[in-house]
């Protein structure tokens, strides 16, 4: 079954504590993205990778980071958590054929920081 | 700059009824239009796309859209709503220019009721 899949689904942590959300697809996608979704603002974008090795920043990278080692993972870094990071995040693939594609969405990830 | 404006945040209907849910964007550009819907708990499905070509656009679960280049209009119907549509519907706009990003709209959120 062609799938995104995150990991986490939710997670509490405190200031501070390094954490990383996983996300892993099965559909040899080249395009991967993270997005946050807060109440009344959509869904933003904090990083996308258009292939291993390349990465870029959305609309609101500022406390994260990424890496693309290998196309089916784009793991979503937080070196250190502040309450102001507190969202539902979701990983999303699709295939790099122009801007023609939809997006696959995970199931989401629930970060709260205390 | 393209954005994506979806003009209810909420929209109550009973069951059985019409609905109709807005988007607007705005481009200088070529798009790319989107609509995706999220239930409870679940992440972003696709419900349809328009590319190019017929601006009616039919998508699943019975839901239908329209181009509209002169108003920069997109907006999502369907002629009898279920129980079952109650979720929150993102609109999306991806551009012909350079760059692949994707805007989402703030998202509405459909209560359907007995």
């Amino acid at each position: 079954e062609a799938q995104v899949t995150q990991n986490p689904r939710y997670l509490i942590t405190v200031t501070g504590k390094k954490l990383t959300v996983t996300c892993s697809q099965n559909m040899n996608h080249e395009y991967m993205s993270w997005y946050r979704q807060d109440p009344g603002l959509g869904l933003r974008q904090i990083y996308y990778s258009m292939n291993v090795e390349v990465t870029d920043k959305g609309d609101v990278p500022e406390g994260y980071k990424v890496s693309r080692k290998e196309k089916r993972n784009f793991p979503l870094i937080l070196e250190s958590p502040s309450p102001n990071q507190t969202s539902l995040y979701f990983c999303a693939s699709s295939l790099f054929t122009g801007r023609r594609t939809e997006a696959f969405f995970g199931q989401g990830t629930r970060l709260t920081v205390v | 700059a393209q954005s994506v404006t979806q003009l209810d945040s909420q929209v109550p209907v009973f069951e059985e009824a019409p609905v109709e849910l807005r988007c607007n964007y705005s481009s200088s550009v070529s798009v790319y239009l989107f609509w995706y819907v999220q239930y409870p708990n679940q992440g972003l499905q696709l419900l349809l796309k328009y590319l190019s070509g017929s601006t009616l656009v039919k998508g699943i679960n019975g839901f239908e859209a329209e181009f509209n280049k002169s108003q920069t209009s997109f907006h999502l119907r369907k002629p009898s709503v279920h129980i079952s549509d109650t979720a929150e519907y993102f609109c999306a706009v991806t551009s012909n220019t350079g760059g692949f990003k994707t805007i989402f709209g703030a998202g509405t959120r459909l209560f359907v009721k007995a």
